[in-house]
C-alpha cells in the first residue's frame, strides 16, 4: 500500500524568507502524481501544485516550486518570499494513475507559521 | 476554475438525528466523488469513495450502515450520517473529480461541512 509521510508538523518562516517542506512517499507503481494542498484556517483545500511522476521537470508555481526525486521518493515544497497569506497547513499527497480509483493518500500535514 | 460546492457549512443537532451533506460539482460533471473525515490538527482520512450510479466503495473501518453515500447524477453526491451520535462530530470535507479521458484531473474541494452532536 502506498504512503505519504510529512516528518515536520510545524515549521516557521520569516516573511520574505525561503522555507521548505519535506514530503516522502512509499509506491511500487511507477507512474503517479504527486499534490501539495493548502489548507488555511478556513479550512478551504487549496491546491498549491502538481508533478506528475513521469516527468522529470520539476514543477513550479509562481513562488512555489518542488524538488521531485523520484529515486529517492522525495516531494519537497519550496515557497519562496514568503508572504503572511502563506500561513496554513500544507498537505502533501499522493494520487495513483491506474486502480485505487482515483482517491488521493494524504500526508500528515506540516502547520506553516509566517513571522511578520 | 471546477467549484465544488457542499451544504450546510455547519450543523448543530441533537443525539439521534441523521444529517444529510450535499456535495455538487457546479461548473463540471464529476463521475467520481470523495468523501473525507477531518479531526482539529490532523489529516485528512478518506472514508468512501463514490461513483455515479453505482454503489459507494468504503474505506476499512468504514461503517457503510451508518455514512450513506448516494451518487444519483453526475453532479451531486450526499453524505448522509445516520443516528448521529456526540462522536460522529467532525469536519467532513469532499471533493470531485472531474469527467475525463485524462487520468491526471486534480480533485477540487468543498468548503467543508463541520457537524456538531450534542
Amino acid at each position: 500500500a502506498q504512503t505519504v509521510t510529512q516528518s515536520q508538523p510545524e515549521m516557521s518562516v520569516q516573511e520574505a524568507e525561503t522555507v521548505t517542506l519535506s514530503c516522502t512517499y512509499d509506491t511500487s507503481e511507477s507512474d503517479y502524481y504527486l499534490f501539495w494542498y493548502k489548507q488555511p484556517p478556513s479550512r478551504q483545500m487549496i491546491l498549491v501544485i502538481r508533478q506528475e511522476a513521469y516527468k522529470q521537470q520539476n514543477a513550479t508555481e509562481n513562488r512555489f516550486s518542488v524538488n521531485f526525486q523520484k529515486a529517492a521518493k522525495s516531494f519537497s515544497l519550496k515557497i519562496s518570499d514568503s508572504q503572511l497569506g502563506d500561513a496554513a497547513m500544507y498537505f502533501c499527497a499522493y494520487g495513483a494513475i491506474y486502480n485505487q480509483g482515483g482517491k488521493l493518500i494524504f500526508g500528515q500535514g506540516t502547520e506553516l507559521s509566517v513571522k511578520p | 476554475g471546477a467549484v465544488v460546492s457542499q451544504h450546510p457549512s455547519r450543523v448543530i443537532c441533537k443525539s439521534g438525528t441523521s444529517v444529510k451533506i450535499e456535495c455538487r460539482s457546479l461548473d463540471f460533471q464529476a463521475t467520481t466523488m470523495f468523501w473525507y473525515r477531518q479531526f482539529p490538527k490532523q489529516s485528512l482520512m478518506l472514508m468512501a469513495t463514490s461513483n455515479e450510479g453505482s454503489k459507494a466503495t468504503y474505506e476499512q473501518g468504514v461503517e457503510k450502515d451508518k455514512f450513506l453515500i448516494n451518487h444519483a447524477s453526475l453532479t451531486l453526491s450526499t453524505l448522509t450520517v445516520t443516528s448521529a451520535h456526540p462522536e460522529d462530530s467532525s469536519f467532513y470535507i469532499c471533493s470531485a473529480r472531474e469527467r475525463s479521458r485524462f487520468s491526471n484531473q486534480p480533485q477540487h474541494f468543498g468548503d467543508g461541512t463541520r457537524l456538531s452532536i450534542l
